[in-house]
């Protein structure tokens, strides 16, 4: 069983530039959860969505989006980037909401780096 | 708000001994705490979890117990081993999972 895969693995950006990050889950697991991991931060909640609906949202600026479509693949964009952006972007899914039962199943992860 | 704090952020222990982490979590509404530990170069992988209506877990050489009057739940490896060294993660689940910043667990040889 294949499991959760994160496109592209490193990129480096500069400032004001924009990036989409994918995620595929793994197959039948329709909740896909993504963080922001970062030295001194740790892992940050920034979305999840569930049957292509977003259900929560972390405490990030309105650059930061995403969506899901409904092959349970989803995205994420971050617009107009910072320095502070550069980060390791995390994608999760699991069976289920993450309100309910079931483990989350990381992929490797996206590095970005902005300069 | 919800907020999961975890303590030492780094932790270097000889081969062979306990290891002990600490979380504390801010809104008691949370009922499941699990642990996720982060190799170099990988994402998280679930370890253990363990549920309000339970007070300690154990699976072979990992144990979790978690005290709901104190808001506080632990981590506990022993008998230590070199691939033991990683990155560790408690989190809690309210309507989202939220992770506390992690442990960086040394094994010394």
């Amino acid at each position: 069983k294949a499991g959760v895969t994160q496109t592209p693995r490193y990129l480096i950006k500069t400032r004001g530039q924009q990036v989409t990050l994918s995620c595929s889950p793994i197959s039948g697991h329709r909740s896909v959860s993504w963080y922001q991991q970062t030295p001194g931060q740790g892992l940050q909640f920034l979305f999840e969505y569930f049957s292509e609906t977003q259900r929560n949202k972390g405490n990030f600026p309105g650059r930061f989006s995403g969506r899901q479509f409904s092959n349970s693949r989803s995205e994420m964009n971050v617009s107009t980037l910072e320095l502070g952006d550069s980060a390791l972007y995390l994608c999760a899914s699991s069976l289920t909401v993450t309100s309910g039962t079931g483990e989350l199943f990381f992929g490797e992860g996206s590095r970005l780096t902005v300069l | 708000g919800e907020n999961v704090e975890q303590h030492p952020s780094t932790l270097s222990v000889q081969e062979g001994d306990s290891a002990v982490i600490k979380c504390t979590y801010s809104d008691s509404a949370s009922n499941y705490f699990p642990w996720y530990k982060q190799e170099l170069g990988k994402g998280p992988q679930l370890i253990i979890d363990i549920r309000s209506n339970v007070g300690e877990k154990k699976d072979q050489r990992i144990a979790v117990t978690l005290n709901k009057t104190a808001k506080h739940f632990s981590l506990h490896i022993t008998e230590t081993q070199p691939e033991d060294s990683a990155v560790y993660f408690c989190a809690a689940r309210w309507d989202k999972i939220i992770f506390g910043k992690g442990t960086r667990l040394h094994i010394l040889p």
